[in-house]
C-alpha cells in the first residue's frame, strides 16, 4: 500500500514564526503536491513538484516556499506565518503526470496565533 | 475557468438509505474523474475514477456514473452505513499534474 506521512498532525505556531511541515511517500512516486484546504473552498495547489529539485508554482504560492531534495520528501515552508495561513495542509504524491492517482497524507491541522 | 461544482452541499440520511451526489464540471481538457472519500481529521482516499469512454463504475456500494456529453458525474451510496459518514470530493484531471476539486458533499448518517 501506497504511504503518504506528513511530520505533525497539529500545529500551533505563532505569527512571524517560521515554519516546516513535511511529507514522506514510500512508492518512488515521481510527482509531489502541498495542498491546504479551507472550509468552502475545497483543496487549492501551493505546489507541485514532479522530480527531485524541480517545482512548479500552483494556484496560491504566496507566502510559501518548497523543497525536494530527495524523491521520497517534500517540504513546505512558511517563511514568515500569518493568521491567514491557518489551514489544514494535505500532501500527495502521484505515479506519474496524466491524471494518475494521487494519495493523500493524513494532513496537518496548522493553527497560526 | 475550469471548475467543479458538487451538490447538496450536505446531506443528512437515515442508516440503511440510499443517497446520490451531483457533480458538474466545466474542466477541459478532459483526462478522468474521481470520487474521493474524506473522514474528518484525515487525507482523501479513491474510491473510483472514471474516463472519457466510461458511463458506470461500481465500488462495493458506492456506483458512479459520468456522462462526458452534459459534463455531469453522480455518486451513488446504497445501503448507507454509519461509517459512510464523510466528505465526497469530486476531483478532475485535466492530464496534466493539473486536479481541479470540488468543494465537496459533507454527508451524514444517523443510526
Amino acid at each position: 500500500d501506497v504511504k503518504v506521512t506528513q511530520s505533525s498532525r497539529y500545529l500551533v505556531k505563532r505569527t512571524g514564526e517560521k515554519v516546516f511541515l513535511e511529507c514522506v511517500q514510500d512508492m518512488d512516486h515521481e510527482n509531489m503536491f502541498w495542498y491546504r484546504q479551507d472550509p468552502g473552498l475545497g483543496l487549492r495547489l501551493i505546489y507541485f513538484s514532479y522530480d527531485v529539485k524541480m517545482k512548479e508554482k500552483g494556484d496560491i504560492p504566496e507566502g510559501y516556499s518548497v523543497s525536494r531534495e530527495k524523491k521520497e520528501r517534500f517540504s513546505l515552508i512558511l517563511e514568515s506565518a500569518s493568521t491567514n495561513q491557518t489551514s489544514m495542509y494535505l500532501c500527495a504524491s502521484s505515479l506519474l503526470q496524466g491524471g494518475y492517482e494521487q494519495y493523500f497524507g493524513p494532513g496537518t491541522r496548522l493553527t497560526v496565533t | 475557468k475550469n471548475q467543479v461544482e458538487q451538490s447538496p452541499q450536505s446531506l443528512i440520511i437515515l442508516e440503511g438509505k440510499n443517497c446520490t451526489l451531483q457533480c458538474n464540471y466545466t474542466v477541459s481538457p478532459f483526462s478522468n474523474l474521481r470520487w474521493y472519500k474524506q473522514d474528518t481529521g484525515r487525507g482523501p482516499v479513491s474510491l473510483t475514477i472514471m474516463t472519457f469512454s466510461e458511463n458506470t463504475k461500481s465500488n462495493g456500494r458506492y456506483t458512479a456514473t459520468l456522462d462526458a456529453d452534459t459534463k455531469q458525474s453522480s455518486l451513488h451510496i446504497t445501503a448507507s452505513q454509519l461509517s459512510d459518514s464523510a466528505s465526497y470530493i469530486c476531483v478532475v484531471s485535466e492530464g496534466t499534474y493539473k486536479y481541479i476539486f470540488g468543494t465537496g458533499t459533507r454527508l451524514k448518517v444517523l443510526a
